[in-house]
């Protein structure tokens, strides 16, 4: 149980175009989703927290112009980077804490996606 | 804040070896305290947990152990695989707040076992 999909796994983009990821619990519902975006070197920087229904919260120094997040239900949540540029080339990670959820519930991760704009 | 301290990387060892990956954190509370592992190309898969001072987690032949005194949760393994090759991240999620707490992460520990 628990299975976050995540949806491209790898997509290429020419720069100034918009790219939609999305993020699907499957067998649970999730209020919640987090999304992380990986740098080289597999440093972790949490984006943005999504909340179904009410807008994101962003973390400090995420452009949420730049980084559009949309919770629209339950069970979906989409990140669309928009106006790509190289240097948001990156891997894109989403997460959804399982049920019962809870502080100490763990966090159930999509498997990623890369991103590479030319 | 709250944060994560993992020993850097990456580590090297010889199959059958044994594991020791360090973490400490800092918290203001009592945080819940995790392992996730990454394969690579995939997203993060959660190794294991412990949410209480002296709780020990375990899964797949791995241990770690909360220890408040010293604010620590090091991961072990005792003889480890080339399956094991991968990124491990320590992480924690404070008390606070249900669902929407965050998990704050480690930088990652890659590990590479050799045959």
């Amino acid at each position: 149980g628990a299975v976050v999909s995540q949806h491209p796994s790898r997509v290429i983009c020419k720069s100034g175009t918009s790219v939609k990821i999305e993020c699907r619990s499957l067998d649970f519902q999730a209020t919640t989703m987090f999304w992380y975006r990986q740098f080289p070197k597999q440093s972790l920087m949490l984006m943005a927290t999504s909340n179904e229904g009410s807008k994101a919260t962003y973390e400090q120094g995420v452009e949420k112009d730049k980084f559009l997040i949309n919770h629209a239900s339950l069970t979906l949540s989409t990140l669309t980077v928009t106006s790509a540029h190289p240097e948001d080339s990156s891997f894109y990670i989403c997460s959804a804490r399982g049920t019962p959820s809870s502080y100490n519930s763990p966090l159930h991760f999509g498997n990623g996606t890369r991103l590479t704009v030319t | 804040g709250d944060s994560v301290t993992q020993m850097e990387g990456p580590v090297t060892l010889s199959e059958e070896a044994f594991l020791t990956i360090n973490c400490t954190y800092t918290a203001t509370g009592y945080p819940s305290l995790f392992w996730y592992v990454q394969y690579p190309g995939e997203g993060l898969q959660l190794l294991l947990k412990a949410t209480k001072a002296d709780d020990k987690g375990s899964n797949k032949g791995f241990e770690a152990t909360y220890r408040k005194e010293t604010t620590s949760f090091h991961l072990e393994k005792g003889s480890v695989q080339v399956s094991d090759s991968a990124v491990y991240f320590c992480a924690l999620s404070d008390n606070y707040g249900g669902a929407t707490n965050k998990l704050i992460f480690g930088t990652g520990t890659l590990l590479a076992v050799q045959p």
